[in-house]
This record gives C-alpha cells, structure tokens and sequence, in this order.
C-alpha cells in the first residue's frame, strides 16, 4: 500500500514567520489533501490537490505527482495556525486514505 | 446535516463491557470513513464504506471491532470486550461519490477503557 511521510515532525516559528511542511508519498496517487489539526483536536480540511497549485489566503499547496510530494506553505503565521498538519493520499478512487505522520507547528506570540 | 456528526463525543467504559459509537454523516455522502487516533499519534484506518459495496475491513484491529452502515447513511462501530489499548478518539469522515470531493470529519468519540 501506499507509504506517507512528513517532515519535519515539529516546527516552531515566531509569529509572522514563513514555513514550508512536506509530504512524500511512495506512489502513483489519484486523491491528495492537506488537514490541519487544531488543538482542540477538529480536523479541517485545508485542500484537495493531487496535482498543481491552490492558494487560499495565507496559505498554498504545491503537489508535483510525477515526483510524489506535496509542499505546503503557510506565510506570515499566527498562533491560530498552530496544531498538527496531516497530508492523506488515497490510491485510486474508491479506497481509503492513508494518512501521513504529522508535523507538530506551534507559533509563538 | 450541516457536517458530520458523532455520538457520543466521550464515553468511559470498564474494560470488558461492549461500546457503540455513532456516526452521522453529510446528507448525501456515500463514502464514510472511520479512523483511531491514540494520544499525540497520526490517524489509523480502520473501514472505509462506499454506496452499496462491500466495506473495506482491512485496518479492523482484532474480531472484537464491527461496523455497519444501515441504509446507506448513519454507520455504528462497536468494540465488544473493550481493552484498555482501545482507549483513543475515535473519527469518522465522510465524502461524496464525485472523483474529486475532499474528505470532511467529524469531531471525534473520545472513549475512554477503565
């Protein structure tokens, strides 16, 4: 099945700073998605990007197939950005995802 | 529903005794996922239902864990016997039937083995 990595599994930035968060992921991969993880422990759904670029406000999503990773970018951070980033790939259409890691952001005021 | 909803959002059981855990989906979804997350861990499969296909039970840990989905809209996992490793939060998720639909969770069943 399909192998999901992160990195780095922790981040800490200063309000305000830039940071890329990564996903390496073993194959082919139809469905791609970025969730963030609030500390309260809601999963929200970032974006659905198994090719491409999206931007949404702050933040950006860059996933190159051919080369099996997915970047995402999240500039001038604030403390609500802090929680646990997870990328999830599913194979084909009609199968589970599996789901990376994490990286672990805190921001700091 | 607006999103997905679960019940109960905790549950403390003793070890040994059956739990039921419930999962409402987004009206019209017809995927509908369940996933285990331990204390400071990523998210573990565990079945996956699609329409009227077969689950996938591929991630279902042990015999002591079902799930079903009647009617092809509310599903309910059940642990029978708990253990004390079966304490986490457990997640559910669902999606529609379009190829390109993003995945949307619940907030979770915190369940709790004493």
């Amino acid at each position: 099945g399909i192998q999901v990595e992160q990195s780095p599994p922790d981040l800490i930035l200063q309000e305000g700073a830039n940071s890329t968060l990564r996903c390496n992921f073993s194959d082919s991969v139809n469905n791609l998605q970025w969730f963030h993880q609030n500390p309260w422990g809601q999963l929200i759904n970032l974006f659905y990007i198994p090719s491409g670029t999206k931007q949404n406000g702050r933040l950006s999503a860059t996933t190159v197939a051919t080369e099996r990773y997915s970047l995402l970018y999240i500039s001038s951070s604030q403390t609500t950005d802090s929680g646990v980033y997870f990328c999830a790939a599913s194979y084909n259409y009609g199968q589970n995802f599996v789901f990376g890691p994490g990286t672990r952001l805190s921001v700091l005021p | 529903g607006a999103g997905v909803s679960q019940s109960p959002s905790n549950k403390v059981t003793e070890k040994g005794k059956d739990v039921e855990l419930r999962c409402d989906p987004i009206s019209g979804h017809t995927a509908l996922y369940w996933y285990r997350q331990s204390l400071g861990q990523g998210l573990e499969f565990l079945i996956y239902f699609q329409g009227n296909s077969a689950p996938d039970k591929s991630g279902l840990p042990s015999d002591r864990f079902s799930a079903e989905r009647t009617g092809g809209s509310v599903s309910t996992l059940t642990i029978q016997r708990t253990q004390q490793e079966d304490s986490a939060v457990y997640l559910c998720a669902s999606s529609s039937d379009r190829r390109f639909e993003k995945l949307f969770f619940g907030s979770g069943t915190q369940l709790s083995v004493l």
